[in-house]
């Protein structure tokens, strides 16, 4: 029973590289969310996809773009990383599709620990 | 704009002593409220949520919130602190399609 498990922990990059960030959920959710966590700013929404093969921007989705490769996997790019990505990120899922109370009753990952350089 | 205020960053307590963490919302229709935890180094865990119905909820590890629709809060609370339960707290509301969460409340415990 693992849940949602993110790869990598832990990424130093570059400005300018880019990276993937895995995230895979083993519970048979419908919906994944990626967020960011910043210090003194909570958590805040990327992107999400509320079943597989669709995708949709959150709060904050600039610099990034999402793939639901199926229903187990949901990972987050960053193309050209930029200083201002330095963050926590975590993925999360919800066993209730988007538009109802249930889906904010989420699992999340460990989290992504990334430093932009 | 939907919102939500945790006006304590840090709260340090002794163990055994009564703990509330404070959460006003901002919200246009009826929210779905939510606590969650997260432990150093880890993820976020749900504590407790509120859909409807009874506003004083029940959650895991001990903790309790009420709904209080006429104060727009949903305090976060516990009769006797553990120190196992030092860690950092989430608000959050609940709408469409996404949560908005606040931003924490950091809570130590003194032995």
């Amino acid at each position: 029973n693992a849940g949602v498990t993110q790869t990598p922990k832990f990424q130093v990059l570059k400005t300018g590289q880019s990276m993937t960030l895995q995230c895979a959920q083993d519970m048979n959710h419908n919906s994944m969310y990626w967020y960011r966590q910043d210090p003194g700013m909570g958590l805040r929404l990327i992107y999400y996809s509320a079943s597989e093969g669709t995708t949709d921007k959150g709060e904050v989705p600039n610099g990034y773009n999402v793939s639901r490769l199926n229903k187990r996997e949901f990972s987050l790019r960053l193309e050209s990383a930029a200083p201002s990505q330095t963050s926590v990120y975590f993925c999360a899922s919800s066993e209730v599709n988007v538009g109802g109370p249930g889906a904010n009753v989420l699992t999340f990952g460990a989290g992504s620990r990334l430093t932009v350089l | 704009a939907q919102s939500v205020t945790q006006p304590d960053i840090h709260i340090t307590v002794s163990e055994g002593a009564s703990l509330e963490l404070r959460c006003n919302y901002s919200y246009g229709a009826t929210p779905y409220l939510f606590w969650y935890v997260q432990s150093p180094g880890q993820g976020l865990q749900l504590l407790l949520k509120y859909f409807s119905g009874d506003t004083l909820v029940q959650g895991i590890k001990g903790f309790e919130a009420e709904f209080k629709r006429s104060q727009s809060s949903f305090n976060l609370r516990k009769p006797s602190v553990h120190w196992s339960d030092a860690a950092e707290y989430f608000c959050a509301v609940g709408g469409t399609n996404k949560l908005i969460f606040g931003t924490g409340t950091l809570l130590a415990v003194q032995p």
